[in-house]
């Protein structure tokens, strides 16, 4: 069974401008977790969604925002890039996700000049 | 606020000697607790769980984890380290009974492994 995957592997974008990262979870999968991971702040929870309803949102700003579609796939976007944006964004996949095991995926390098 | 603390940013051992790794977290009630693996350039590898039961939990790679309720503590053990167990750990907690969907991790400990 193919594991979770994110596209692109890696990104290099300008302040300002906006990017949409793409996450496939594992078949059969329905809820799909998203996070941030920076040197300075770690881990960092940034939305979760089950059956393409949002169930938990971390504490970021409104420009940072996801949705996921009938076929479990998720996508995240970045409005009004920031300098600060640059960071590894993990996206996790799980049946449930309540007591099932989340799966990781690789990540998407995001880089903002 | 619920927060997890991995006191040890970065720790070295001798390829075959044993390795703790330490966790404190603070919740109100129990929560569900993880460790999970992270190599250079991966994403995150779930080691092992926590969610009620015996407190002694075993893992995949030869890891257990001991939870301590008196001490609010959720330490990774293992026996003897391989060369190969050289990455950065992390500790992570969710609200029991909730999502594992929204985990709150620690900053991590990196190990690195002398031969």
């Amino acid at each position: 069974k193919a594991g979770v995957t994110q596209t692109p592997r890696y990104l290099i974008k300008t302040r300002g401008q906006q990017v949409t990262l793409s996450c496939s979870p594992i078949s059969g999968h329905r809820s799909v977790s998203w996070y941030q991971q920076t040197p300075g702040q770690g881990l960092q929870f940034l939305f979760e969604y089950f059956s393409e309803t949002q169930r938990n949102k971390g504490n970021f700003p409104g420009r940072f925002s996801g949705r996921q579609f009938s076929n479990s796939r998720s996508e995240m976007n970045v409005s009004t890039l920031e300098l600060g944006d640059s960071a590894l964004y993990l996206c996790a996949s799980s049946l449930e996700a309540t007591t099932d095991t989340q799966y990781f995926g690789p990540g998407t390098r995001l880089t903002v000049l | 606020a619920q927060s997890v603390t991995q006191p040890d940013i970065h720790i070295t051992v001798s390829e075959g000697a044993s390795l703790e790794l330490r966790c404190n977290y603070s919740y109100g009630a129990t929560p569900y607790l993880f460790w999970y693996v992270q190599s250079p350039g991966q994403g995150l590898q779930l080691l092992l769980k926590y969610f009620s039961g015996d407190t002694l939990v075993q893992g995949i790679k030869g890891f257990e984890a001991e939870f301590k309720r008196s001490q609010s503590s959720f330490n990774l053990r293992k026996p003897s380290v391989h060369w190969s167990d050289a990455a950065e750990y992390f500790c992570a907690v969710a609200p029991y009974g909730g999502s594992q969907g929204n985990l709150i991790f620690g900053k991590g400990t990196k190990l690195s492994v002398k031969p």
